[in-house]
């Protein structure tokens, strides 16, 4: 079964920097996809950005943008000009391509933005 | 906007009480999902369905069930509730469309079992 390692329970950075939160997985398939999610104090879960495995080219979405390196199965996200609103929990999940109701998250992250 | 609501936000209940929590979307969507979150275990799947009456087991289905009568609705069942079940209940749709298709998720229900 495929599995998805978040190494960093917890993570900070100074607001207006820039963070990268580590995310790697496991999966002997050659087509999936990839997602982070947001979960926020308010405990609803937000897309945060999407990855085609098919794709080389990396998600970006304003702020955030991921590292995809289909090789090393690594899928990290990074946050430039931190706000105090990005304070949240960061998931990471994996989705096959070819079983739409096999959605697998890593433990999560969580991140504090410090004024 | 699209919405995935849970019934309760918080519920205390006692060992041994049988448990509903109640899941409903207004997307007409096909999937359904509940989701249990534990610290440092993240999400893990206890039941999905793919279509009304239709339901499938996940990752950790002992003590659970599910009922899904209608397309909107989705909930699920603790039989006998346990202390071990204290956790938090997330709920999530989603199309059938296409697997790059993300989850919505509803707030997800805290829920204590005493």
């Amino acid at each position: 079964a495929q599995t998805v390692t978040q190494s960093q329970p917890e993570m900070s950075v100074q607001e207006a920097e820039t963070v990268t939160l580590s995310c790697t997985y496991d999966t002997s398939e050659s087509d999936y996809y990839l997602f982070w999610y947001k979960q926020p104090p308010s405990r609803q879960m937000i897309l945060v950005i999407r990855q085609e495995a098919y794709k080389q080219q990396n998600a970006t979405e304003n702020r955030f943008s991921v590292n995809f390196q289909k090789a090393a199965k690594s899928f990290s996200l990074k946050i430039s000009d931190s706000q105090l609103g990005d304070a949240a929990m960061y998931f990471c999940a994996y989705r096959s391509a070819y079983n739409n109701n096999d959605m697998r998250f890593g433990a999560g992250t969580r991140l504090t933005v410090k004024p | 906007d699209v919405k995935v609501t849970q019934s309760s936000r918080y519920l205390v209940k006692r060992t041994g009480e049988k448990v509903f929590l109640e899941c409903v979307q207004d997307m007409d969507h096909e999937n359904m999902f509940w989701y249990r979150q534990d610290p440092g275990l993240g999400l893990r799947l206890i039941y999905f369905s793919y279509d009304v009456k239709m339901k499938e087991k996940g990752d950790i289905p002992e003590g659970y069930s599910v009922s899904r009568e209608k397309k909107e609705r989705f909930s699920l069942i603790l039989e006998s509730a346990s202390t071990n079940q204290t956790s938090m209940y997330l709920c999530a749709s989603s199309s059938s469309g296409a697997t790059n298709e993300k989850l919505f998720f509803g707030s997800g229900t805290q829920l204590s079992v005493l």
